[in-house]
């Protein structure tokens, strides 16, 4: 069976510190990894997807600054920096099969809630 | 751009009673699409997808849902609804080219009454 392992599940944030995340895929391998922020009222926003290791992005978002990297082909990391103070969200990581897999869909991670204090 | 629309927030359904969530899209050429369901703090199960071919695709625990070309449509529907079945359900589309990009609709919370 093909798992996305998130760790942490659950972070207390110190106002102004940054967390770090990861996600790992056992069992298979996936082209692409993609990291998915959802706030208290449920709403999905996809926030980046990465092909090979090394690669990386950021970005910036009302609330929160990102920064993802894919480490290998079965990690992907994500840094939270910046959390506004009081903010609680979720980072929901997901496996994507790429084009042409047409018997599978896109595979999410129990996703790793962060609140700041 | 490639959305998806939900346009119930939340449906109150009576237990055994019969079930449908409005899902509405927009996607230039054939969609991709999804049902995924989250139950309370887990992370996203695929209940079913739809990939060009039969209009009416079955799911997981009873669920399906038809495809509709002409009404931009991706409705899921269950016969009979389980207590079990309380949670909140999104529609999805697959947005990218090259990598995968999931866009999803704002989600309906399924409230079951006994």
């Amino acid at each position: 069976v093909t798992l996305l392992e998130q760790n942490p599940r659950w972070r207390l944030v110190p106002r102004g510190q940054a967390v770090n995340l990861r996600c790992i895929l056992k069992n298979s391998q996936y082209p692409w990894m993609s990291w998915y922020q959802q706030d208290l009222q449920k709403q999905l926003q996809w926030l980046f997807t990465l092909r090979s290791p090394g690669d990386k992005e950021v970005k910036s978002l009302p609330g929160a600054d990102y920064l993802a990297t894919r480490v290998t082909d079965t990690e992907l990391r994500l840094q939270v920096a910046n959390m506004s103070q009081g903010r609680t969200l979720y980072c929901t990581c997901s496996a994507d099969p790429g084009q042409g897999a047409d018997n599978q869909a896109p595979l999410f991670g129990e996703g790793t809630r962060l609140s700041v204090l | 751009a490639q959305s998806v629309t939900q346009p119930d927030a939340r449906v109150t359904v009576s237990e055994g009673a019969s079930l449908q969530l409005r899902c509405k899209y927009s996607y230039f050429g054939t969609p991709y699409l999804f049902w995924y369901v989250q139950y309370p703090r887990q992370g996203l199960q695929l209940l079913l997808k739809y990939y060009p071919g039969d209009p009416v695709v079955q799911g997981v625990n009873g669920f399906e849902a038809e495809f509709s070309k002409s009404n931009s449509s991706f409705h899921l529907r269950k016969a009979s609804v389980h207590w079990s079945d309380w949670a909140v359900y999104f529609c999805a589309v697959i947005a990218g080219t090259g990598g995968y990009k999931v866009v999803f609709g704002s989600g309906t919370r399924l409230l079951v009454s006994p």
